[in-house]
């Protein structure tokens, strides 16, 4: 079945800086990519949907990159700012799972430095 | 601000108590999934539902937990005789479809079994 590999598992920067964190899966046929970050005591939110035929993604402060040669999902927080210091999960959906499971990175801690 | 709303966020059982958690999808949304999410942040999925039929469960979930997802009611998930692994937060996620479909995730029930 698809394997999730997220990297790094914890992250410190810099107010301004960026932060980039990483996810390699396994499944060729994966088509549905997602980010979700996860603020302490709160929901997973939806940062971005990712589409198998998208390679670049631009959403309000980051951008998700997708390589679907290397099988690798990415996501760059670009001027992070205290309020992005939270938990990121990157998801997969492949085509063999037509319910809709989704398979979840390990997950990124962000700590963004004032 | 989750549309998906569970109750309780925390519940407190000894082992071998049932421990019962609902779930009410936001509106519209047929599909309902229940995922684990433990201490390291590795999420597990339990089951999801399509109205008030089982889609897909895992074995776990089928020997050790009871769910439904009645018409006009919340959906709920239920341990029977709760475990110390079983301490973690349980997440129900709600989509428009299976296959392909963004999920929407509540606040999550954290349960500690002591």
């Amino acid at each position: 079945g698809e394997q999730v590999e997220q990297r790094p598992p914890h992250l410190s920067v810099r107010e301004g800086d960026s932060a980039f964190i990483t996810c390699t899966y396994t499944d060729p046929n994966s088509y549905y990519f997602f980010w979700y970050k996860q603020e302490p005591g709160a929901s997973l939110q939806l940062l971005m949907k990712v589409f198998s035929s998208t390679e670049i993604n631009e959403g309000q402060g980051f951008t998700v990159l997708l390589n679907k040669k290397d099988k690798r999902l990415s996501l760059n927080l670009t001027a992070a700012h205290p309020g992005d210091s939270a938990a990121y999960f990157c998801a997969v959906i492949d085509r063999g799972s037509a319910l809709g499971r989704l398979h979840f990175g390990a997950g990124t801690q962000l700590i963004v430095i004032p | 601000n989750s549309k998906v709303i569970q109750t309780p966020r925390y519940l407190v059982k000894g082992q071998g108590q049932k421990a019962k958690m609902r779930c009410i999808p936001e509106k519209g949304h047929p599909v309902v999934f229940w995922y684990q999410q433990n201490k390291n942040n590795e999420f597990k999925f339990l089951i999801n539902f399509q109205n008030q039929e089982v889609l897909q469960q895992i074995d776990m979930t089928e020997k050790r937990f009871s769910a439904e997802c009645p018409s006009n009611s919340p959906c709920s998930l239920e341990i029977q005789s709760s475990e110390a692994g079983d301490s973690a937060l349980y997440l129900c996620a709600s989509s428009l479809g299976a296959s392909g479909n963004t999920l929407y995730f509540g606040e999550g029930s954290r349960l500690i079994v002591v």
